[in-house]
C-alpha cells in the first residue's frame, strides 16, 4: 500500500546542531508539506513543494530548509537547532494543491 | 493575513449526546474547507467542503459550509468514546494553492 512515512520518530539534539528530518512519500504525489505543531495549537506551514525542484516557504519557515531532487522525498534541516523549534513535525502530501492532504506519522523533536 | 478560528476549544460530553463544532473563517480567495480528526498521531482527512449548503455526512459525523457567514460546522451524533480527539479546520485557497491555514483546534472528550 502507498503510504508517506517520517523518520525518525523521535530526536532529541542539542542546541546549535544541524538536524535533518526525513519524510518519503510512495504515493507519486506532486505536492508535499511540512508542518509544525505545538502543544494546544494547530498546524503551521514551514515549507513546501508543488514539485521536484520546487521549494517555497510558509509562515514559519525562518530557521528551516527543505529541497526537493525527487518526487518521493522531502528533507526537513534545521540548520541550527534552537530550542524554540522543540515541537512535532508532520509531513504531508497531496496529488494537487487543491486537494486533500494525506499526513505521515510525525517527528517528536526535542533540542536542548 | 488569512484566520481560522475554531470553537469551543475544548468540549467533554457523555456517550450518546450530540456535539457541534465550529469553524469560522477570514481568507482571501477561498476554495476550500477541510475537517480533520487528530487522534494521538497524525491528523486523518474527514471531510472537504467547496460549495455552500451542501451538507457531506459520514456515518454519524456530518458537516456543512456556509459560505456567506464564513462559517462550518461539525456534527457528531451519538458520540462514543472512539470520538474522543482534537478536530482540526482548515482553509485552502485558489491561489497560493495547497498553503492551507489551520485553527486551533477543538477537544472533544467523550466520557462513557
Amino acid at each position: 500500500d502507498a503510504e508517506i512515512t517520517q523518520s525518525p520518530r523521535h530526536k532529541i539534539t542539542e542546541t546549535g546542531r544541524q538536524v535533518t528530518l526525513a519524510c518519503h512519500q510512495t504515493w507519486n504525489h506532486n505536492n508535499m508539506f511540512w508542518y509544525r505543531q505545538d502543544l494546544g495549537h494547530g498546524l503551521r506551514l514551514i515549507h513546501y513543494s508543488y514539485g521536484v525542484q520546487d521549494t517555497n516557504k510558509g509562515e514559519v519557515s525562518d530557521g528551516y530548509s527543505v529541497s526537493r531532487s525527487n518526487t518521493e522525498d522531502l528533507p526537513l534541516t534545521l540548520e541550527s537547532a534552537a530550542s524554540s523549534q522543540t515541537s512535532v513535525y508532520f509531513c504531508a502530501s497531496s496529488v494537487t494543491g487543491l486537494d486533500t492532504q494525506y499526513f505521515g506519522p510525525g517527528t517528536r523533536l526535542t533540542v536542548l | 493575513e488569512d484566520k481560522v478560528v475554531q470553537s469551543p476549544l475544548s468540549l467533554v460530553v457523555h456517550e450518546g449526546d450530540t456535539v457541534t463544532l465550529n469553524c469560522s473563517y477570514e481568507v482571501t480567495n477561498f476554495r476550500s474547507l477541510l475537517w480533520y480528526k487528530q487522534e494521538k498521531k497524525a491528523p486523518t482527512f474527514l471531510f472537504m467542503l467547496t460549495s455552500s449548503g451542501i451538507e457531506k455526512k459520514s456515518g454519524r459525523l456530518s458537516s456543512i459550509l456556509d459560505k456567506k457567514e464564513l462559517f462550518s460546522i461539525l456534527n457528531i451524533t451519538a458520540t462514543q468514546t472512539g470520538d474522543s480527539a482534537v478536530y482540526l479546520c482548515a482553509v485552502l485557497r485558489r491561489t497560493n494553492a495547497g498553503k492551507s491555514t489551520f485553527g486551533d483546534g477543538t477537544t472533544l472528550t467523550v466520557k462513557p
